[in-house]
């Protein structure tokens, strides 16, 4: 079974400043999937960035970059000069040899002017 | 592309009565799958269709919860005798693998509110 734990129910942050917004794991598969996705209030779920468990390069992408743990099972998000439009609702998931996804609870982000 | 859509956005219904949603997924996406997500949580899998067979199912998914692709293209999700703690929002996402396992793309889901 897997599991995924954000412990951080609500996060802010000042525009242009730096957060990172944290999550564990667990799992008994050898090969798996990490994601964070952003739901917006009142919008449909997008993904953020993905991490391929066997890849020790962290992701990236432009202001969004992973610190992926593997043997602490961790997977934390940085968002990098956050922007109004980074407000949202961040959910980390996980996807092993079913191809179903196994999300936290989420963490909620607020961005200050 | 098209995203995946769903219909209808919202729906409000008394308890004891069927509904059923519907889902399209992006064209050529040949995974479809359905999550359940109540307030304040993370979206819970339901179940999941390769073209038109459906491979997997949780425990979530009473006898009460059916859900088709018949053609492999768009899906239903049919929930019949509703009860108040079916109100949720009914999420679908689609795929298309190309490799083990590939990136879910979600449609904007049903909010169900069953008075």
């Amino acid at each position: 079974a897997q599991t995924v734990t954000q412990s951080q129910p609500e996060m802010s942050v000042q525009e242009a400043e730096t957060v990172t917004l944290s999550c564990t794991y667990d799992t008994s598969e050898s090969d798996y999937y990490l994601f964070w996705y952003k739901q917006p209030p009142s919008r449909q779920m997008i993904l953020v960035i993905r991490q391929e468990a066997y890849k020790q390069q962290n992701a990236t992408e432009n202001r969004f970059s992973v610190n992926f743990q593997k043997a602490a099972k961790s997977f934390s998000l940085k968002i990098s000069d956050s922007q109004l439009g980074d407000a949202a609702m961040y959910f980390c998931a996980t996807q092993g040899g079913s191809e179903k996804l196994v999300f936290g609870k989420g963490t909620k982000l607020t961005v200050n002017p | 592309d098209t995203g995946v859509s769903q219909d209808p956005r919202h729906k409000i219904t008394k308890r004891g009565q069927n509904v059923t949603f519907r889902c399209d997924p992006i064209s050529e996406h040949n995974r479809l799958y359905w999550y359940r997500q109540t307030l304040g949580q993370g979206p819970e899998f339901l179940t999941y269709f390769q073209n038109e067979a459906q491979l997997e199912k949780s425990r979530l998914l009473s006898d009460r919860f059916s859900a088709e692709r018949p053609k492999g293209s768009f899906s239903t999700l049919e929930i019949q005798r509703t009860e108040q703690g079916d109100s949720a929002m009914y999420l679908c996402a689609s795929s298309h693998p190309r490799g083990l396992q590939e990136t879910q793309y979600f449609g904007p889901g049903t909010r169900l509110l069953v008075l």
